[in-house]
């Protein structure tokens, strides 16, 4: 599969706080997707991104396709305990119907 | 249910057994996926069906791996002669259209816990 480099690896953050994290990768993906897991489960859908330069927001989650297309970023605004999990960005290249994954970024909050 | 479904949720083996892992996709979801998911790391691609056929199995690491899905819907993943490195999450998800926006999204199960003691 596809390379994606995903930052921070993992984030301790104040509840109330805004969090940001990012996904890098070396090919052109058609499509950006973030996903989170708690434990136990399996990933679920936050947001989906099809168009490059695409800014989307899903209540307190905004993600954005990077322009090169090359990269994404997730920000969780006002963060509360329910935001701790392990966050996945995911793409998706043109003409393709699977997805590569990054290694995750584990968001732990502090009441 | 409404999601999809996949059993056990834990297996426990010895090295040298034969495994399968069973997956029910979300009725109506043409394309089925399987993912593997080790530790501390993002699922890996492992084979993809479109209907009854493997779209693509680009992803299966060697021949002890083999999956079906004979009618279109339930799949069943196969692994023989497991070894340690074997173990991890097996994750199956489905969607409705593949490729197309909206409608393309990966639904995931709650996977399947493989230990190859």
């Amino acid at each position: 599969g596809q390379q994606l480099n995903q930052s921070p690896q993992s984030m301790f953050i104040q509840e109330g706080e805004d969090v940001s994290m990012n996904c890098t990768s070396s090919s052109i993906f058609n499509t950006w997707l973030w996903y989170k897991q708690d434990p136990g489960e399996g990933p679920v859908l936050l947001i989906a991104l099809y168009k490059a330069g695409e800014l989307t927001s899903n209540g307190r989650l905004t993600a954005q396709f990077g322009i090169t297309r090359k990269d994404s970023f997730l920000n969780i605004s006002a963060s509360i305990p329910s935001d701790v999990g392990i966050y996945f960005c995911a793409g998706q290249l043109a003409n393709d119907y699977k997805l590569s994954f990054g290694a995750g970024t584990t968001v732990t909050v502090r009441a | 249910g409404a999601g999809v479904s996949q059993t056990p949720s834990n297996k426990v083996t010895e090295k040298g057994k034969y495994v399968e892992l069973r997956c029910d996709p979300i009725s109506g979801h043409t394309a089925l996926y399987w993912y593997r998911q080790s530790l501390g790391q993002g699922p890996e691609f492992l084979i993809y069906f479109q209907g009854t056929g493997a779209a693509d199995d680009s992803g299966l690491p060697n021949d002890r791996f083999f999956a079906v899905r004979p009618e279109g819907s339930v799949s069943t993943l196969k692994i023989q002669r497991t070894e340690r490195g074997d173990s991890a999450v097996y994750l199956c998800a489905s969607s409705l259209n593949p490729g197309h926006a909206n409608t393309g999204e990966l639904f995931f199960g709650e996977g399947s816990r493989l230990t190859v003691l």
